[in-house]
């Protein structure tokens, strides 16, 4: 059974500061994984998402890498922002018949202060 | 273009009664997900939809809980005889397709208290 760990499961930096997410899963066969946030009261918006073949993906400050064989992802937030402050969620498909079914992790809860 | 819209976005209901919660998803996404965030247990999986088939409902908790999609388009999910620790909130999303490697695009999700 795949389980998805995200650490650290709270993080509080300055405005400004470059940030490091972490996620990993314990089954590498995986078809991709995406990077979620989600403030409060809100859904889910989809971040960026990697397949199984890549190794990274970027949009704007963001950066995502994978690493299947170590089963790791990280989330990198350059130049954070009071506006990033959201809780982020990594979420791990298998593909397949169960493509539909993406397993989350916990998620890490960002504040940027000013 | 408009998002994945749910409703309602808050419903109050006393044990025992049903529920009905609705999901319009982005035009033109062939899949459509259910899922149920609650505090302690985060997200967990219910069921998806490739078209108007559900390939996979492993996720639904029990025979109380089902879900239907008509016209490719909207879904409802239908929760008979509803029990305290079904209150969580109920987020539906859509993708292009399943199995393309499309993201999946959420509503805001619909808060279900049950009294």
């Amino acid at each position: 059974k795949q389980e998805v760990t995200q650490i650290p499961a709270a993080l509080s930096v300055p405005e400004g500061e470059n940030l490091v997410l972490n996620c990993s899963f314990t089954d590498s066969a995986i078809y991709n994984l995406q990077w979620f946030r989600q403030d409060p009261g809100k859904g889910l918006t989809s971040l960026l998402l990697i397949q199984s073949s890549q190794r990274e993906q970027t949009s704007g400050r963001l950066n995502a890498s994978l690493d299947k064989s170590s089963g790791r992802s990280t989330l990198y937030i350059a130049a954070s922002q009071p506006g990033d402050s959201a809780t982020y969620l990594c979420a791990v498909n298998a593909g397949g018949t169960s493509y539909g079914k993406l397993t989350f992790g916990q998620g890490t809860i960002l504040t940027v202060h000013p | 273009g408009a998002g994945v819209s749910q409703s309602p976005s808050n419903k109050v209901t006393e044990k025992g009664k049903d529920v009905e919660l609705r999901c319009d998803p982005i035009s033109g996404h062939t899949a459509l997900y259910w899922y149920r965030q609650s505090l302690g247990q985060g997200l967990e999986f219910l069921i998806y939809f490739q078209g108007n088939s559900a390939p996979d409902k492993s996720g639904l908790p029990s025979d109380r809980f089902s879900a239907e999609r008509t016209g490719g388009s909207v879904s409802t999910l239908t929760i008979q005889r509803t029990q305290q620790e079904d209150s969580a909130v109920y987020l539906c999303a859509s993708s292009l397709k399943a199995g393309a490697n499309s993201p999946l695009h959420f509503g805001n999700g619909t808060r279900l208290t049950v009294t």
